[in-house]
């Protein structure tokens, strides 16, 4: 089955630096590739996602990056906030089957 | 995105006793999802649940210890079963977007710590 590797496990910061997490996946049959951001007491909310027939996808400050050949793909997040300290996760999924392999987390400090 | 809730938000209960988690949803949804988040960890899914039909578990999840119940398309419910300090945990259900692309979006969890 699916396997999703993530790292860092945990990244610091400083405000206004840039952010870059990154996560493998294992099954070539994954396409589609969504990041969620998951804050202290709340439910993990979707930020940004990308499907396998898109290289980069961009949303104001966060990014995603994928290759399909190497299997893997990125989180970039530019000009990072206090407010974006977080746990971001990676996820993994087939069309159609709606089964998410999550990646272990990324616990993201910015630093004011 | 559809508005989702869950009851309770948070509890704390005996071992060996039985706790069932309600999802609700503000929109008729065909699938829903059950994800177990133990602390400081990632997200595993529990179980598919489509309504009309019995649930669909993952590997490592049975439903005499993971009962669920899928009356409607805007409702689930989830019980743990017989509970133990390993049980303590997130409990998070999930629902698909309406865009057809695949997303997910979750509800805010249960926090349930088993003494």
């Amino acid at each position: 089955g699916e396997n999703v590797e993530q790292h860092p496990s945990t990244l610091s910061v400083q405000e206004g630096d840039s952010a870059v997490i990154k996560c493998t996946y294992s099954d070539s049959a994954s396409n589609y590739f969504p990041w969620y951001k998951q804050e202290l007491g709340k439910g993990p909310q979707l930020i940004i996602d990308i499907r396998s027939n898109v290289g980069e996808k961009k949303d104001q400050r966060i990014a995603v990056t994928l290759n399909k050949t190497a299997k893997h793909f990125s989180l970039h997040i530019t000009e990072t906030q206090p407010e974006d300290s977080a746990v971001y996760f990676c996820a993994a999924s087939i069309d159609n089957t709606g089964k998410l392999i999550f990646g272990q987390g990324t616990t993201l400090q910015v630093k004011p | 995105s559809a508005v989702i809730s869950q009851k309770p938000s948070r509890d704390i209960c005996q071992r060996g006793t039985s706790l069932t988690i309600q999802c609700q949803v503000d929109s008729q949804v065909t699938m829903m999802f059950w994800y177990r988040q133990q602390p400081g960890q990632s997200l595993t899914l529990i179980a598919t649940a489509n309504q009309g039909s019995e649930a669909t578990y993952e590997s490592g999840f049975v439903i005499d210890k993971f009962p669920i119940s899928r009356p409607n398309l805007t409702f689930s419910t989830l019980t743990v079963s017989n509970m133990s300090p390993e049980d303590s945990s997130i409990y998070l259900c999930s629902v698909p977007g309406t865009s057809g692309r695949n997303e997910q979006f979750f509800g805010p969890g249960t926090r349930l710590t088993v003494l």
